[in-house]
């Protein structure tokens, strides 16, 4: 499995755009790149996965190039709930077609009045 | 509300205890697992069942045993811990598409165990 890397802590002001890049240079041609976020005491919640170019939802864009060694998440105008750590996930399917989740150390967002 | 609830919440055990965790998912998932969170290190991935079946058993100790008794149900047993076993166990489902997992899965909110 592909394993990522991405800053362990960024800072960030209410209502700025924020831009959290992840690498990953092993990604395999059935690997799908898929962000969480966790707040502490909770499990992570699903944010956006995209396979190439680019993925908005309501909740944030996700820009991939053409190459996929990388992704970027973009989250517009953040507010201080946004203050969690988010998680680059790289995989595909394992031998039964089921998704295997390797998590990493995430980044550490704090958003700050 | 993720639509996976777990029990107990919290959970406090000795060494020589033998307790049980649930999880229960409301989304018509085919897939589920269990993770474990330690302080400061990244989530674990413990175990994998797809279809009931348990497809994967990621080098977890024997006192760790877990059961899915139907798509809706996961439970880990635990014996005789260790103190280094306290930690944030979370549990996920998913659906498995068969064809390409999207990786999307639902987590709940995890127990907090400490063993004594």
């Amino acid at each position: 499995l592909a394993k990522t890397t991405q800053p362990i802590s960024m800072d960030s002001y209410e209502g700025q755009e924020v831009n959290i890049t992840c690498s990953h240079n092993n990604i395999a041609t059935n690997d799908y790149i898929t962000w969480y976020q966790q707040f502490p005491s909770q499990g992570p919640r699903f944010i956006i996965q995209g396979y190439k170019t680019k993925v908005t939802n309501e909740v944030a864009s996700l820009f991939i190039p053409a190459d996929r060694k990388s992704s970027t998440l973009s989250l517009p105008r953040v507010s201080l709930s946004d203050t969690a750590v988010y998680y680059c996930l790289v995989g595909g399917h394992g031998s039964s077609n089921t998704g295997k989740l390797i998590f990493g150390q995430g980044t550490t967002l704090q958003v700050k009045p | 509300e993720t639509g996976v609830t777990q029990t107990p919440r919290h959970l406090v055990m000795g060494m020589t205890n033998k307790k049980s965790l649930k999880c229960e998912q409301h989304l018509g998932h085919n897939a589920m697992y269990w993770y474990k969170q330690s302080a400061k290190k990244p989530l674990e991935l413990m175990f994998v069942y797809s279809l009931e079946e348990r497809v994967e058993n990621n080098s977890v100790p024997s006192r760790f045993s877990p059961e899915c008794p139907n798509s809706s149900h996961l439970f880990l047993h635990l014996h005789t811990l260790q103190p280094e076993d306290s930690a944030l166990y979370l549990c996920a489902s998913s659906q498995d598409t068969g064809v390409v997992s999207p990786l999307e899965q639902y987590f709940g909110p995890g127990t907090r165990l400490t063993v004594t």
